[in-house]
């Protein structure tokens, strides 16, 4: 999307290391943002989400990080394993629409 | 609940052939919309609805039509296909509130000779 810039594009990791995917959005009005995983073949699913008024949030092996200062978001998912191999977007919601990065393919090696 | 769901999965068209991408959801969502997805460019917004017969341009609109004529259904129209509308395309629905969890259907992937 226009207005979310992810990083990286590709992340291979070895199974129960950490992989961490960084966004960074342009407008300061944005108030939401989410991050979906997308298995092959399938739709994207929300996995886990960030309000503004909310600086970090858990669950179980992923969580998220919010600096409204700097604009950035980061997804973090600790103890890889072989099913969390998939893309993985970040979003940012403002004025109705959710404006999506352009994607992260991750893939966990046994 | 069906969720959303998405009709054709595939689908292969000539050039300046037209046809329509059926998405419904049963969830009596307001909101519906519709993404394209490219390699290397994420899910890019082509249009919305925030209800029945409201509907709006996202951020690659040209070349599609839709309509929003029940609460139900977001048809989406290619009038006369280009390859450059060669994708996958998926529709989305949750409700207007900014902070709802939104539904993807499982997409439908679109070939343009």
């Amino acid at each position: 999307g226009e207005n979310v810039e992810q990083h990286p594009s590709t992340l291979s990791v070895q199974e129960g290391d950490s992989a961490v995917i960084k966004c960074t959005y342009s407008d300061s009005a944005s108030n939401y943002f989410p991050w979906y995983k997308q298995e092959l073949g399938k739709g994207p699913q929300l996995i886990i989400d960030i309000r503004s008024n909310v600086g970090e949030k858990k669950d179980q092996r992923i969580a998220v990080t919010l600096n409204k200062t700097a604009k950035h978001f980061s997804l973090h998912i600790t103890e890889t394993q072989p099913e969390d191999s998939a893309v993985y977007f970040c979003a940012d919601y403002n004025d109705y629409k959710l404006s999506f990065g352009a994607g992260t393919t991750v893939t966990v090696r046994a | 609940n069906a969720g959303v769901t998405q009709t054709p999965k595939f689908q292969v068209l000539k050039t300046g052939q037209s046809m329509t991408l059926q998405c419904a959801q049963d969830m009596n969502h307001e909101y519906m919309s519709w993404y394209r997805q490219d390699p290397g460019m994420g899910l890019r917004l082509i249009h919305y609805s925030v209800g029945a017969g409201i509907t709006d341009q996202g951020e690659v609109p040209n070349g599609y039509n839709v309509s929003r004529s029940t609460t139900e259904d977001f048809p989406l129209r290619l009038l006369s296909a280009a390859p450059s509308q060669t994708s996958v395309y998926f529709c989305a629905s949750r409700h207007t509130q900014s902070t709802d969890t939104q539904y993807f259907g499982p997409g439908t992937r679109l070939t343009v000779l």
